[in-house]
């Protein structure tokens, strides 16, 4: 089955610096891949969504990369402030029949220092 | 800006009971989805529906799963005989149409279920 891993340590960063999340799957590629953010308590919250012919996509200060050959996903976040503070979570999604369904990663938990 | 909602909140139940979970998704979204996450682990994928049937069901939605959208608005998840492994957070989420497959989600809050 598909797996998912995610940095597995809580990432630390200075407020202003580049936050760099990664997204590792093993197996086959995924036709696209999704990133959310997630706060305590809450639902997960879409961010950006990148497909398997798209190299880079941008939004704001948010920046995802997908390289099918390395079968990873590098998401960013530019100028981080406090408020970036989550867990974000990579979810990997295959075309298939009526469903959009998603396999999630463990996610990682940014904490950004003011 | 239309969200999903779900409720309620929080569900605290006997095990060995029913309990419905209540989603009003987005009005006009055509794609349903259960997920669930056990504290502390990832969200897992559980039940996609479409045109009033399920399209996509995951291992862990066995026959003590169901699922219904009753009328226009709302789409529930009834578990039929709780067991302690079944407290999680349960979200629901639904997305437009599919077109070329790929199209973001959005969840609900969450409903909190402790079985005891």
């Amino acid at each position: 089955s598909q797996k998912i891993e995610q940095n597995s340590e809580a990432l630390n960063i200075q407020e202003g610096k580049t936050a760099t999340l990664t997204c590792n799957y093993t197996n086959y590629s995924p036709a696209y891949l999704q990133w959310y953010r997630q706060d305590p308590g809450r639902g997960p919250v879409f961010l950006l969504l990148i497909r398997e012919n798209e190299k880079e996509k941008r939004k704001e200060r948010l920046k995802v990369t997908f390289d099918t050959t390395l079968k990873q996903s590098l998401f960013h976040i530019t100028a981080s402030q406090p408020a970036d503070s989550a867990t974000y979570l990579c979810a990997l999604g295959y075309y298939g029949g009526a469903t959009n369904k998603l396999i999630f990663g463990t996610g990682t938990l940014l904490a950004v220092q003011p | 800006e239309p969200e999903v909602t779900q409720t309620p909140s929080h569900q605290v139940t006997q095990m060995g009971q029913e309990v419905i979970l209540r989603c009003v998704p987005i009005s006009n979204h055509l794609y349903f989805y259960w997920y669930r996450q056990i504290l502390g682990q990832k969200v897992e994928f559980l039940v996609s529906f479409y045109n009033n049937e399920i399209s996509e069901k995951s291992e862990i939605f066995d026959d003590q799963f169901s699922v219904e959208r009753p009328d226009g608005s709302n789409f529930t998840l009834k578990i039929r005989s709780t067991k302690l492994e079944d407290s999680a957070m349960y979200f629901c989420a639904s997305s437009e149409e599919l077109l070329g497959g790929n199209q973001p989600q959005h969840f609900g809050d969450g409903t909190r279920l402790s079985i005891l």
